[in-house]
């Protein structure tokens, strides 16, 4: 069984600072998601990464496949980017099951 | 492309009913995921449908169940419905390991 680890559980910022958030696993993997929830429940998908970085606007994942970790950056944090930040892995049989970390609490103020 | 929904949105149910929830995945797509999401055991996975067969099954009793039919849309079904069942219960919609969220039925049992 694949573990997901993910820190910090809740994280607080001002508007405009450079936000981190990681997440590490226990076995290898194929692939490994980041995903987005807000308060009305719905989860979207940011990014899916197999290996090194992936930019979208103000975010960035980054994987290391031989240290099972990755990262999750946002730059310029906006009160709007506050939601909880999920990474998630695949199992190695099945790409369609995932195992999901504690999720990260993302409080940004103005 | 129309996105993946999910019928109902709210569900309010009483001890020993039983319930179904409906998910429509995105067009093309053959695979569906069922999660459950609750505040005490995060995500989790339910089951995994591909062409109409159950292809995985995660570590949850034999009241929940779950169907899909030729038009890929998939029903899960909870029999015997416990406390414990209240959760929000997300579909996604799988395409070469992505996988895409639905909003979710967010199922309350009294």
């Amino acid at each position: 069984k694949n573990e997901v680890e993910q820190s910090p559980q809740n994280l607080t910022a001002q508007e405009g600072e450079f936000i981190t958030i990681n997440c590490s696993y226990s076995v290898g993997i194929s692939a490994l998601h980041w995903l987005q929830q807000h308060p009305g429940g719905g989860i979207v998908s940011l990014f899916m990464l197999s290996s090194g970085k992936k930019k979208h606007g103000r975010l960035i994942a980054t994987i290391n496949i031989q240290e099972k970790h990755s990262s999750l950056h946002i730059t310029a944090s906006h009160p709007r980017d506050s939601a909880v930040y999920i990474c998630a892995v695949p199992q190695e049989t099945s790409g369609s099951r995932l195992t999901f970390g504690e999720g990260t609490q993302l409080t940004v103020n103005p | 492309k129309a996105g993946v929904t999910q019928t109902p949105r709210y569900l309010i149910k009483t001890r020993g009913q039983q319930v179904t929830l409906s998910c429509s995945p995105i067009s093309g797509h053959r695979s569906v995921s069922w999660y459950q999401q609750t505040p005490g055991q995060g995500l989790q996975f339910l089951f995994e449908y591909f062409s109409e067969t159950q292809r995985n099954k995660g570590n949850f009793p034999g009241r929940f169940s779950g169907r899909q039919f030729s038009n890929s849309r998939s029903e899960m079904n909870v029999s015997t419905l416990e406390l414990g069942d209240s959760a929000l219960y997300l579909c996604a919609s799988n395409y070469y390991n992505e996988q895409f969220f639905g909003p979710g039925t967010r199922l309350t049992v009294l």
